[in-house]
């Protein structure tokens, strides 16, 4: 069955370090999400993309933000200089269409910890 | 703007039991509604989901939903709890417009015991 693929699945990294969290979405789909989940918190929506370049973005996603998609399998998050606040748990995700109704499919996660 | 709120941040049944998780939401227009769960150390699935049409909902492993519009409610029930549905369970609305951007409430825990 196809699914997303996050790597790595832990990633500890120092504060003011620039981390890039990598995802494969399902091969067919065309568009991709990156959410995040904070230890005990709700999870949050931060971007989607679509057509090579962001179609939405949170209040969350600042400057320090950015995704890519470098080529035709993966799709990226980089956070430039990391801060003590962005400890999370980061899922992307991926969808065949938009509309509201399309199931999202979610890959498994990559925890990461600022130090 | 749309919101959920899940009631209950843990549950427990016993094996056999019924498995009954809240949720209600907050939407302006009509609301698609989804139930993801999170089994330890996986990503999220989704258990089923609600778009139009029949309000009854019948997802994977057994799981139903109801989409009660008067209440806004959409509570996820099992009539008989195994120890494999120990995971957490997000309860998410699909924003009105846009592309599919899931607005999650903040997820119940769910434990079976013997």
């Amino acid at each position: 069955e196809p699914e997303v693929t996050q790597t790595p699945s832990h990633q500890v990294t120092q504060m003011g370090q620039e981390v890039i969290l990598r995802c494969v979405p399902i091969s067919n789909h065309l568009y991709f999400y990156w959410y995040r989940q904070i230890l005990g918190q709700k999870v949050e929506f931060l971007v989607s993309f679509y057509n090579n370049e962001i179609s939405e973005k949170s209040e969350i996603f600042d400057d320090q933000f950015s995704v890519e998609r470098p080529d035709g399998s993966n799709f990226t998050l980089k956070i430039r200089s990391t801060k003590l606040e962005d400890s999370a748990m980061y899922f992307c995700a991926s969808s065949e269409q938009a509309g509201q109704s399309t199931e999202a499919f979610f890959g498994q996660g990559t925890r990461l910890t600022v130090v | 703007a749309q919101s959920v709120t899940q009631l209950g941040s843990h549950v427990s049944v016993s094996e056999g039991a019924l498995v009954l998780l809240r949720c209600n939401y907050s939407s302006s227009v009509p609301p698609y509604l989804f139930w993801y769960v999170q089994y330890p150390n996986q990503g999220l699935q989704l258990l089923l989901k609600y778009t139009t049409g029949a309000t009854l909902v019948k997802g994977i492993n057994g799981f139903e939903a109801e989409f009660k519009k008067s209440e806004t409610s959409f509570h996820l029930t099992k009539p008989s709890a195994h120890m494999s549905d120990a995971a957490e369970y997000f309860c998410a609305v699909s924003r009105a417009g846009g592309y599919n951007k899931l607005i999650f409430g903040a997820g119940t825990r769910l434990a079976v015991h013997p």
